[in-house]
């Protein structure tokens, strides 16, 4: 069975640009959920999407965004590029919604996608 | 945002020794508690999880072992393998997953 994917693998913007990074769940899962990791802040919540619908967001600029498509696939955009978001984002992918409110499902991480803002 | 604290930062031990990482929290509402390896360029692989109503999970070298009163939690590495060389996350799960800033952890041949 194939993991999650995430291409780019490496991306090299500017300040001010803007990029879309692109996630594709094991087949089956209906979740993917981003994450940003940095050597100062670890690995922090971006957003969850399930069945197309953003289910959870954590405490990140509106510049963050996503969307799901109908075959469970994920983009993520950010806007605006700082310096700041240099980072590697990580989607991670679930058979149902993390938000459930029974048993957490095990997510299953992608390589991620290693952003590079100038 | 909850705040997971981990602890150490970094552990440096002998094949065959012990490995002991922990993390504490501070929310009473989480009710799942994971830990993650992640090795260079790949992402987070699930290792071992625990929920608050057993005090202690193994499987095969690795083992949690959980406080619900003190609100910490810990991972044991038995009999610690040169492979075993990763970082380590812990994370606890409420509405989302919260993560730990990472151990990384060095097994010496």
């Amino acid at each position: 069975k194939a993991g999650v994917t995430q291409t780019p693998r490496y991306l090299i913007k500017t300040r001010g640009q803007q990029v879309t990074l692109s996630c594709s769940p094991i087949s089956g899962h209906r979740s993917v959920s981003w994450y940003q990791q940095t050597p100062g802040q670890g690995l922090q919540f971006l957003f969850e999407y399930f069945s197309e619908t953003q289910r959870n967001k954590g405490n990140f600029p509106g510049r963050f965004s996503g969307r799901q498509f109908s075959n469970s696939r994920s983009e993520m955009n950010v806007s605006t590029l700082e310096l700041g978001d240099s980072a590697l984002y990580l989607c991670a992918s679930s058979r149902q919604t993390i938000t459930s409110v029974t048993t957490p499902n095990e997510q299953f991480f992608g390589p991620g996608t290693r952003l590079t803002v100038l | 945002q909850q705040q997971v604290k981990q602890s150490p930062q970094s552990l440096i031990v002998q094949k065959g020794g012990i490995s002991i990482i922990n993390c504490a929290y501070e929310n009473t509402a989480f009710d799942y508690f994971p830990w993650y390896q992640q090795f260079p360029g790949k992402g987070p692989a699930l290792l071992i999880a625990i929920r608050p109503d057993v005090s202690e999970k193994k499987e095969g070298r690795f083992t949690i072992s959980f406080n619900k009163s003190a609100k910490q939690f810990s991972l044991h590495i038995m009999d610690s393998q040169p492979g075993d060389s990763a970082t380590y996350f812990c994370a606890v799960y409420g509405q989302n997953f919260v993560f730990g800033p990472g151990t990384r952890l060095s097994v010496l041949p």
